[in-house]
């Protein structure tokens, strides 16, 4: 079945230690995305790829990098999380060619920073 | 600007009643599309359905159905005789053409036995 797959589920990172987190997709999708959701809240985008144009939104932190080497693949890394990173981390992909808009998401990343 | 507002934080119900689930929207343009997700406690969004605004047209689908009035700037989602596996949190979610999927606070719901 095509999917949205991320990985690690669980990661733990100690505070101020770099942390990437990793997405991938078999839907052929050319866009790409990236959440953060915290307990009990709405998940807050983080930035999107376009193909390869990186889309960030204007209140996410210089800590917050994200790289997109080919279609299937997204990583986000968070250079110096901070107690405030920890958060579940959303991967999810679009198809803006087929005019649809909608979103697949994947399993999510439960990041925690010790 | 896009805004989605879901009032109810919260909805508790008995396995069996039927719930409805609000969602009100805002946005300045005349062409957009408006999403329902699932999220159970696993964490992992599960898209159930698209709409866009030139299709009013209400859709039934099993024991969900939703209502889409653009005169009130709506779209809920009922469920019909609820099952405890529909325990989740519920986003609603607009995307105006050419832009990024704003999501609602969305709504906890609880089916008890």
């Amino acid at each position: 079945d095509a999917m949205v797959i991320q990985n690690p589920r669980y990661q733990v990172t100690q505070f101020g230690k770099p942390v990437t987190l990793s997405c991938s997709q078999t839907l052929n999708h050319n866009v790409m995305y990236w959440y953060q959701q915290k307990s009990s809240q709405a998940p807050k985008l983080l930035f999107h790829y376009y193909d390869k144009d990186f889309n960030n939104e204007a209140d996410t932190p210089d800590n917050f990098q994200s790289r997109r080497p080919n279609t299937s693949f997204c990583f986000l890394d968070i250079r110096s999380p901070g107690l405030g990173d920890a958060a579940m981390y959303l991967c999810a992909t679009s198809s803006r060619l087929a005019g649809t808009y909608e979103q697949y998401f994947g399993p999510g990343t439960r990041l925690t920073v010790t | 600007a896009q805004k989605v507002t879901q009032a109810q934080t919260e909805i508790s119900v008995v396995e069996k009643e039927d719930v409805t689930l609000d969602c009100v929207y805002e946005t300045r343009d005349t062409t957009y599309y408006l999403f329902w997700y699932k999220q159970p406690p696993s964490g992992e969004l599960v898209f159930l359905i698209r709409r866009n605004s030139f299709d009013e047209q209400n859709e039934i689908s099993g024991r969900y159905s939703w209502n889409f009035q653009k005169s009130t700037s709506s779209f809920n989602f009922t469920i019909t005789a609820s099952q405890v596996v529909d325990s989740a949190v519920y986003f609603c979610a607009l995307s105006e053409l050419g832009n990024d999927m704003r999501f609602g606070a969305g709504t906890r719901l609880t089916v008890k036995p």
